[in-house]
């Protein structure tokens, strides 16, 4: 069983379309993360939701937007995609009270934008 | 200073060496800090977990230095399954997510 699942692996698409990533755990954990891996490899915080509740927004364009219907899942929205939107997005779950240290990740979904 | 910083490297280093990567953060309040492995086109992974002076597992050793605000990670014997990028980690001042330095390459050859 794969404990935190993203699909789609791989999304290649035109700009301006809008396309989706969605995301679930099955490790029990009350708080989910995006984290976006650019071109350069650095790995930053988009968003994080505890227990259904947004915690963490940090500075994305709103064409961005997460959405997490129970504690399992958290998806996100991108619309009018652009060139700068390649990346690859990672999805991330923990315990928000014991051990932040220790994210669990997807495998990552790879995102091209032409 | 930037919330954690690495040198990037990369560190090519021949199978058995020994090899140390630094890292500095800038939350002096942080208690703390980790260590994740990422190899190559894969999601990251906890290596390691630093709360008090340094954490040691097998080959890994961490050390911190709350004084200065630094981390190092020692890889002893270094194996070609190293190989990988290693990302320093640190809780962002609210605590409610973990921030990643950009990664230190490593890269052990025969």
């Amino acid at each position: 069983d794969t404990a935190v699942s993203q699909t789609p692996k791989y999304l290649v698409t035109q700009m301006g379309n809008d396309k989706s990533i969605k995301c679930e755990q099955n490790l029990g954990h009350d708080t989910m993360y995006w984290y976006k891996q650019d071109s350069k490899k650095f790995l930053k915080i988009m968003f994080s939701y505890n227990n259904k509740e947004l915690i963490i927004n940090e500075t994305v364009p709103n064409r961005f937007s997460p959405k997490s219907p129970d504690k399992a899942h958290l998806n996100l929205h991108i619309n009018s995609l652009e060139l700068g939107d390649s990346a690859v997005y990672f999805c991330a779950s923990s315990f928000r009270d014991r051990d932040i240290g220790e994210l669990f990740f997807g495998e990552g979904s790879r995102l091209t934008v032409l | 200073r930037k919330e954690v910083e690495q040198d990037p490297g990369p560190f090519n280093v021949p199978e058995g060496a020994t090899v140390a990567f630094n890292c500095t953060y800038s939350n002096s309040a942080s208690q703390s800090f980790f260590w994740y492995r990422q190899d190559c086109r894969k999601e990251p992974k906890l290596l390691m977990s630093v709360y008090s002076s340094g954490n040691e597992d097998g080959r890994f050793t961490a050390q911190l230095n709350r004084a200065s605000q630094y981390i190092s990670l020692l890889i002893r014997d270094s194996k070609l399954s190293d190989s990988a990028t290693y990302l320093c980690v640190v809780p962002n001042q609210a605590g409610t997510a973990l921030i990643f330095g950009k990664g230190t390459t490593l890269s052990v050859s025969s």
